[in-house]
């Protein structure tokens, strides 16, 4: 079956750095999606990647590794806007996204 | 502003009612989709259309009904729901379906069935 796991839940200080890991399973590899959706708002586009390596846009940054089934999202600098939850998603053979259950990161001061 | 917009946000229904959500996006994309959000479950897709025609229905029961009468509109026409129907009900659209695309999302419908 198709799958894609990520943790639930992570905490991190105001100023630092998290790491965000997603695995995948998919039947065929399209490529994967990060979103990050704010509590009652719409999910927003933030990365993809299809080949294997770190992608940077500005505080964020997104990996994959297409042997290991991996991938993850870097957010540095963190801010407390930065408190959301990250959707992992990776596009299988027929193109469909398989969505993880999201990160839901918290930012303490 | 993701040039997407639902209608209504939140909606509460008894279980014999029936109801309808909007989805209206105005970025001139081709493809549309029908998406269900319960917590700490990963979305879940119920219906994609393309340029109006349905190619995507992945085995939702009949209560729920979509509609697309052009490539800007989709409904989600809803009659006899279930109280685990009670979810945050997405609409996203897309350039094209069938290849990579990016998907732009609506703020959603909490949807709440009693």
């Amino acid at each position: 079956g198709q799958n894609i796991d990520q943790p639930t839940e992570m905490t991190a200080t105001e100023g630092a750095i998290v790491q965000i890991n997603c695995t995948y399973q998919t039947s065929g590899f399209n490529g994967l999606f990060w979103y990050q959706q704010h509590a009652g708002e719409a999910p927003t586009f933030l990365s993809y990647n299809v080949l294997d390596g770190l992608e940077e846009k500005g505080r964020f940054s997104s990996f994959l590794s297409r042997s290991k089934g991996y991938s993850y999202l870097l957010l540095k600098e963190l801010q407390m806007k930065d408190s959301a939850s990250y959707l992992c998603a990776a596009m299988d053979s027929n193109y469909q996204l398989i969505w993880g259950a999201g990160t839901k990161l918290i930012i303490k001061p | 502003e993701t040039g997407v917009t639902q209608t209504p946000r939140h909606l509460v229904m008894g279980m014999t009612n029936k109801k309808s959500l909007k989805c209206e996006q105005h970025l001139g994309h081709n493809a549309m989709y029908w998406y269900k959000q319960s917590a700490k479950k990963p979305l879940e897709l119920m219906f994609v259309y393309s340029l109006e025609e349905r190619v995507e229905n992945n085995s939702v029961p009949s209560r729920f009904s979509p509609e697309c009468p052009n490539s800007s509109h989709l409904f989600l026409h809803l009659h006899t729901l279930q109280p685990e129907d009670s979810a945050l009900y997405l609409c996203a659209s897309s350039q094209d379906s069938g290849k990579y695309n990016e998907q732009f999302f609506g703020p959603g419908t909490r949807l709440t069935v009693l």
